[in-house]
């Protein structure tokens, strides 16, 4: 079946550093993936979104890749700030063209940042 | 924060109990989308509503069903909980093919 899932539970880095979260997912028709970051007690936050036409996607000191041969999606966050602690979910889309419902999440990744 | 808000934040039912939980989505969007989230696990799709109609559904049971009125609330209704029922529930709104906001959730625990 589909799947969305991701290599890491857990990730602990130190204040500064850079993280990177990794997600695979099989559904090789996808054509559109979400990262969001949880935080305790709150619903999933977009972060930043590509397209399968596309290998990368830069926002605001986070940058997406997406490798379409491996079926791979990576989040990187630069400078790694305290606040950035919450867990990350990558999200497929894969309701129908012009819906964007349905989103399959991966199991998340909690990122905790050392001061 | 985004513009959508639900109730209750809590809420605490017996097995084979009904339950219906409401948001009220950001204004100017036109679809809600619910999803049930498990300790530990990412958020699974319910189903989506656009103007008032279901639009999409994922793998839950007919006892999961919903409602979206005129102004675009939605409500999610259970009936017959189950201990598995226990899980966040999330609601998000959008427009159709927009980016979708999300709520803070209603935790129901089924005892």
């Amino acid at each position: 079946g589909e799947s969305v899932g991701l290599h890491l539970p857990t990730l602990s880095v130190q204040e500064g550093d850079n993280s990177i979260i990794n997600c695979a997912y099989s559904n090789s028709a996808s054509d559109y993936f979400i990262w969001y970051k949880q935080e305790s007690g709150k619903g999933p936050q977009f972060i930043i979104d590509i397209r399968s036409n596309m290998d990368k996607r830069q926002g605001q000191r986070v940058t997406v890749l997406l490798n379409k041969t491996v079926k791979h999606l990576s989040l990187q966050i630069a400078a790694t700030q305290p606040g950035d602690s919450a867990v990350y979910f990558c999200a497929e889309n894969i309701g129908d063209r012009g819906s964007q419902g349905n989103l399959i999440f991966g199991k998340g990744t909690k990122l905790s940042v050392k001061p | 924060e985004t513009g959508v808000t639900q109730s209750p934040t809590h809420l605490i039912k017996t097995r084979g109990q009904q339950v219906t939980l409401r948001c009220s989505s950001q204004s100017g969007h036109n679809t809600v989308s619910w999803y049930q989230q498990a300790l530990g696990q990412g958020p699974q799709f319910i189903f989506q509503y656009y103007r008032e109609e279901e639009n999409g559904r994922g793998n839950f049971p007919p006892r999961f069903s919903g409602l979206q009125f005129p102004n675009y609330s939605s409500e999610l209704n259970v009936n017959a909980l189950e201990l598995d029922d226990s899980a966040l529930y999330l609601c998000a709104s959008s427009l159709l093919a927009g980016e979708q906001f999300f709520g803070p959730g209603t935790r129901l625990t089924v005892l």
